[in-house]
């Protein structure tokens, strides 16, 4: 069955540390992967988005993510956090090509200490 | 830009009530969606529809159905709300016939957050 995981249910980074959130998926063939961004109160944003190509994949807000077949994962990660990228991040996968119907990840917590 | 609006922010019902949550777009999308999401769980989809008056379950339909008269508006009904559907409630909206590599996304309301007493 298809499926996403983020192993990380809560992260605390300090503000200007690097950030690595882990995603891994499960499906039959090439996945449509994505990353969204909650912030308190807010629907979701979305980051980033891998289709195909180029396994590195550059988002918004100096955000980017690999593609590694291999390990069935879709890591997010941006090299300085700021205080304002404390937030809630989902991993997504696209469960049935084109439909838009996604199939989400528990999501991952961000907190950023001073 | 897409905006995706959701009537009510927050919203409380008692047990046994018939609510509705109502999801406009402005966007002219084909695509709606209605997402729930539990802490811990992540998002999960309950119902979507690709046009105007079809409808089709997603991965938790049970205790929910939907209404999609006019293209702009995708409501959710509790047809008797209970408690374990005290949940963020999440609509989202998608343009199909964009080019599916450069734009596929959905676009999300900001939430309604129920609260089943």
């Amino acid at each position: 069955a298809q499926s996403v995981t983020q192993p990380d249910i809560h992260i605390t980074v300090s503000e200007g540390a690097s950030l690595e959130l882990r995603c891994n998926y499960s499906y039959g063939a090439t996945p449509y992967l994505f990353w969204y961004v909650q912030s308190p109160g807010q629907g979701l944003q979305l980051l980033l988005k891998y289709f195909s190509g180029d396994t590195l994949v550059q988002g918004i807000k100096g955000f980017e993510a690999e593609f590694k077949r291999s390990q069935s994962s879709f890591n997010l990660r941006k090299p300085s956090v700021h205080w304002s990228d404390a937030a809630e991040y989902f991993c997504a996968v696209e469960g049935v090509r084109n439909t838009g119907k996604l199939i989400f990840g528990q999501g991952t917590t961000l907190q950023v200490k001073p | 830009d897409v905006k995706v609006t959701q009537s009510s922010r927050y919203l409380v019902k008692r047990t046994g009530e018939k609510v509705f949550l109502e999801c406009v777009q402005d966007m002219d999308h084909e695509n709606m969606f209605w997402y729930r999401q539990d802490p811990g769980l992540g998002l999960r989809l309950i119902y979507f529809s690709y046009d105007v008056k079809m409808k089709e379950k997603g991965d938790i339909p049970e205790g929910y159905s939907v209404s999609r008269e006019k293209k702009e508006r995708f409501s959710l009904i509790l047809e008797s709300a209970s408690t374990n559907q005290t949940s963020m409630y999440l609509c989202a909206s998608r343009d199909p016939k964009r080019d599916s590599a450069t734009n596929e996304k959905l676009f999300f309301g900001s939430g309604t957050q129920l609260s089943v007493l």
